[in-house]
């Protein structure tokens, strides 16, 4: 078992580009969690999905940004029309129901 | 809303001297509390859960309900316990959405 695999671990864009964030949970979890490490912060919680489903996207800016978690696949963050301060490590952590939740190693976005 | 505070962001010990990272939290409802390490060029992972009561790697935490507090404890620090540490809370259901301190950057001097 590989671990939670995030992909790309470092991704440049210019500003009003896409940048989409891929992230493979351990085998066998069916809960995916994204969270945004700005530069100096902590990390915010960002949303929350189960296959198919968000079931939590509270912490999701409300324009721009986008996640997804298909029956087959990974699980996808996209931020549209990237700004500056989108500029940030982005974490995926993946469960078993009820479970500890295990971190990748994070992608850090930078906008250019 | 919960809410978790790490007041230190760097701290700052000798080898074998005893460390406590400090970590408050506020959250109506009943609290699951984390540590979690982050040592250098690694990813984010579990230290120690309120609810196992274990001592992982010498620390030890304890659930504070009346000073709504988690601190980070060892009796005497080793080198490699050189790391960013995050004090974390979640819900009632462990695994579900976690709210984060900031961090506490630890450095063990030899």
């Amino acid at each position: 078992n590989a671990g939670v695999m995030q992909n790309p671990r470092h991704l440049v864009r210019r500003r009003g580009q896409e940048a989409r964030l891929r992230c493979s949970p351990m085998k066998g979890h069916s809960h995916v969690y994204w969270y945004r490490q700005l530069p100096e912060e902590g990390l915010k919680f960002m949303v929350y999905l189960q296959k198919e489903n968000i079931i939590d996207e509270s912490g999701m800016p409300k324009e721009r940004f986008s996640a997804e978690f298909p029956k087959e696949g990974p699980s996808i963050l996209r931020i549209q029309q990237v700004v500056r301060g989108d500029s940030a490590a982005y974490f995926c952590a993946s469960s078993y129901y009820g479970q500890e939740a295990f971190f990748g190693q994070g992608t850090r976005l930078t906008v250019v | 809303a919960q809410r978790v505070t790490q007041p230190e962001k760097l701290l700052s010990v000798f080898k074998g001297a005893p460390v406590e990272l400090k970590c408050n939290y506020s959250y109506s409802g009943s609290p699951e509390l984390f540590w979690y390490v982050q040592y250098s060029r690694q990813r984010l992972q579990l230290l120690l859960r309120h609810i196992s009561r274990e001592s992982i790697k010498g620390f030890t935490a304890d659930l504070n309900k009346g000073e709504t507090s988690f601190h980070l404890k060892k009796p005497f620090a080793q080198e490699e316990d050189s790391a960013m540490y995050y004090c974390a809370l979640g819900g009632e259901t462990s695994g579900s959405r976690l709210t984060f301190g900031e961090g506490t950057q630890l450095t063990v001097n030899p």
